[in-house]
């Protein structure tokens, strides 16, 4: 069964590093999607992305973010300058198609902001 | 952010009996609700969704009921089984200019006891 795939599973980083969590969206999917989830809170929203353009992001998706998808299987997430409250785990999503689609979900990447 | 609330953080019942997962929403343009379940270090699975103009949905030992009028969702697990212990997710879709993005519960830690 396709699914989702993430890397790395856990990064550990340096504030003010930047960082890019990857993500391999189910193949002949469209619509990709990233979210986090602090630990202890609900997992949030940040950024989705179709047709290589932000279709629309959260308040938290500043600057400092930014997403990719350098060729037709890769779907990234850039941190520029990584924040001590940027550490979460990080979920990858995609769907085959917007309205009332799906979303299948990643692994998720743990990101570990010291 | 409460638009979506699971008020029961913990549920714990007897295998074999029914579990019935509560989720409660205030945004009357969400249009498709989804649960998801989630173990540790794993990314949300998709176990069933509805959209907003049914009322119910069955697939196997699990059905999703809506009450619009009541702004209610739930999921009812019959039999359950130990395997179905974990955090479950509610989730609803709003879609956007074009874009979808999902707002999640809190969870609700299922707990099926042999």
């Amino acid at each position: 069964e396709p699914e989702v795939t993430q890397t790395p599973s856990h990064q550990v980083t340096q504030m003010g590093q930047e960082v890019i969590l990857r993500c391999v969206p189910i193949s002949n999917h469209l619509y990709f999607y990233w979210y986090r989830q602090i630990l202890g809170q609900k997992v949030e929203f940040l950024v989705s992305f179709y047709n290589n353009e932000i279709s629309e992001k959260s308040e938290i998706f500043d600057d400092q973010f930014s997403v990719e998808r350098p060729d037709g299987s890769n779907f990234t997430l850039k941190i520029r300058s990584t924040k001590l409250e940027d550490s979460a785990m990080y979920f990858c999503a995609s769907s085959s198609i917007s309205i009332r689609g799906t979303q299948y979900f990643g692994p998720g990447t743990r990101l570990t902001v010291l | 952010d409460q638009q979506v609330k699971q008020n029961s953080p913990s549920l714990s019942v007897q295998e074999g009996r029914i579990s019935i997962l509560n989720c409660d929403y205030t945004n009357s343009m969400f249009d498709y609700f989804l649960w998801y379940k989630k173990y540790p270090a794993e990314g949300p699975t998709f176990l069933i969704s509805i959209s907003s103009i049914k009322d119910k949905n069955e697939d196997g030992r699990f059905t999703v009921f809506l009450n619009k009028s009541a702004k209610h969702l739930s999921l009812h697990i019959v039999p359950s089984q130990p395997g179905d212990s974990a955090v479950y997710f509610c989730a609803a879709s709003l879609y956007i200019q074009g874009a979808q993005k999902l707002v999640f519960g809190q969870g609700t830690r299922l707990t099926i006891n042999p």
